[in-house]
């Protein structure tokens, strides 16, 4: 069975500080895993893919085979980064996890 | 382009009640998917569309839920009769292409109350 699993409903951080947004997937194939993200009052968009191997908005995530994981990262945390992100994996459909709260304080 | 067009997108009802929400997704997208998104669930997938056919609609929690699509820019998400377990924020998503690796556009959600 195909699962996402982030163990983090918030994740508060000062202004400037590192973040790790932790994602842990399930899945028996190849994984094709993606980070969306919701803005206040935006609508949830795509923040990154891992094939794409970019950075976006200072985000990073590599995709760990060994660990399962898919870890998003970003060095120095803005406060506009405050939002709702979700990982999510391509399989028959995208399988969303439940979504981490990172909220960014001065 | 205005992306994909959900309405109403607030809905307070009563137990009960049917509700209808609606979808138009963007021109050229194939690929239609209705989620619901609550804080103890999360996002979840109900039911997606490909081609204006249902795909997968093993995320529709029970037989009072029921969507169609009957042409390529329109959908609906029906619940019928409504309860109050059934308050969430409903989104709808296309994509183009039959893939799920494919980039979905989002709407901006109608969020239903049922009293």
């Amino acid at each position: 069975a195909q699962r996402v699993t982030q163990p983090e409903k918030l994740l508060s951080v000062f202004k400037g500080a590192p973040v790790e947004l932790k994602c842990n997937y399930s899945y028996s194939g190849s994984p094709e895993l993606f980070w969306y993200v919701q803005y206040s009052r935006q609508r949830l968009q795509l923040l990154l893919r891992h094939i794409s191997r970019e950075s976006i908005k200072g985000f990073t995530a590599d995709l760990n085979k060994g660990e399962t994981s898919f870890h998003l990262k970003k060095p120095f945390a803005q406060e506009e980064d405050s939002a709702m992100y979700y990982c999510a994996l391509s399989g028959r459909a995208l399988n969303f996890g439940k979504g981490t709260s990172l909220l960014v304080t001065p | 382009d205005a992306g994909v067009i959900q309405s109403p997108r607030h809905e307070v009802t009563e137990m009960g009640q049917e509700v209808t929400l609606r979808c138009k997704p963007i021109s050229g997208h194939n690929s239609l998917f209705w989620y619901r998104q609550t804080m103890m669930r999360g996002l979840e997938l109900l039911i997606y569309f490909n081609n204006n056919v249902p795909i997968d609609d093993s995320g529709m929690p029970e037989d009072r839920f029921s969507a169609k699509m009957p042409n390529a820019s329109f959908s609906t998400l029906k619940i019928q009769p409504s309860e109050p377990r059934d308050s969430a924020v409903y989104f709808c998503a296309s994509s183009r292409g039959a893939s799920s690796y494919n980039e979905q556009f989002f709407g901006p959600g109608t969020r239903l109350t049922v009293l």
